[in-house]
């Protein structure tokens, strides 16, 4: 059971936009930055959004990130099959005093 | 470029000690706004943070692990290691090593190693 709650899978179709929520309380996404990370089917995970929102060097800006409350999204615009992959949000939680992750839902592309 | 690369034993017995080291190549380990961290991965299952330390000594630790966890870093080799004691099946798992960029509050994991299997059997 993730401390950070995912939904357990996403799909979408090429060329579409999609969305995968990542939802939290008062002690980790309400009061610190969410991180994202791509994890590609037999890799290690990949910094996609860190700071709610902001993107790495050679990320696309096809993929964003928001925050609001408690909760976190990370959108994906103009969806490609080569971003199949588990999504993962991270926060610091201060009660537990350590990083969370959420589940890590699997993306189909359809 | 900085590259990290975890390395040790990848089968551990019941009630021992795993240990791994992560050996960081272009960039030192002692840098001002770097943290260094392990994540673990279930087969199967999802990220796992496990703890960070800073090349001061200061260490993090996740609270579900933190009796059995300690992670220390050797300035001189440019490496930081693991040791996970009392092992079980259930700390069978893929092991990452990752840097921890600025804050470790408010920071990133930006670069991570590739991960080794560890697998915990008699």
């Amino acid at each position: 059971q993730s401390v950070l709650t995912q939904p357990p899978s996403a799909s979408g179709t090429p060329g579409q936009r999609v969305t995968i929520s990542c939802s939290g309380s008062s002690s980790n996404i309400g009061s610190n930055t969410v991180n994202w990370y791509q994890q590609l089917p037999g890799t290690a995970p990949k910094l996609l959004i860190y700071s709610n929102n902001q993107r790495p060097s050679g990320v696309p800006d096809r993929f964003s990130g928001s925050k609001s409350g408690t909760s976190a999204s990370l959108a994906i615009s103009g969806l490609q099959s080569e971003d199949e992959a588990d999504y993962y949000c991270a926060a610091w939680d201060d009660s537990l005093n350590g990083w969370v992750f959420g589940g890590g839902p699997k993306l189909t592309v359809l | 470029q900085l590259q990290l690369q975890e390395s040790g034993p990848g089968l551990v017995k019941p009630s021992e000690t795993l240990s791994l080291t992560c050996t960081v190549s272009g960039g030192s380990i002692s840098s001002s706004s770097s943290y260094w961290g392990w994540i673990r991965q279930p087969p199967g299952k999802g990220l796992e943070w496990i703890g960070n330390i800073y090349y001061g000594g200061s260490t993090y630790y996740n609270s579900s692990l933190k009796s059995r966890v300690t992670i220390s870093v050797d300035t001189s080799k440019n490496q930081f290691s693991l040791n996970l004691s009392s092992v079980t099946a259930a700390d069978s798992a893929v092991y990452y090593c990752a840097r921890h960029k600025e804050n470790i509050y408010f920071g990133h994991m930006d670069v991570w190693g590739k991960g080794t299997t560890v697998i915990v059997s008699s």
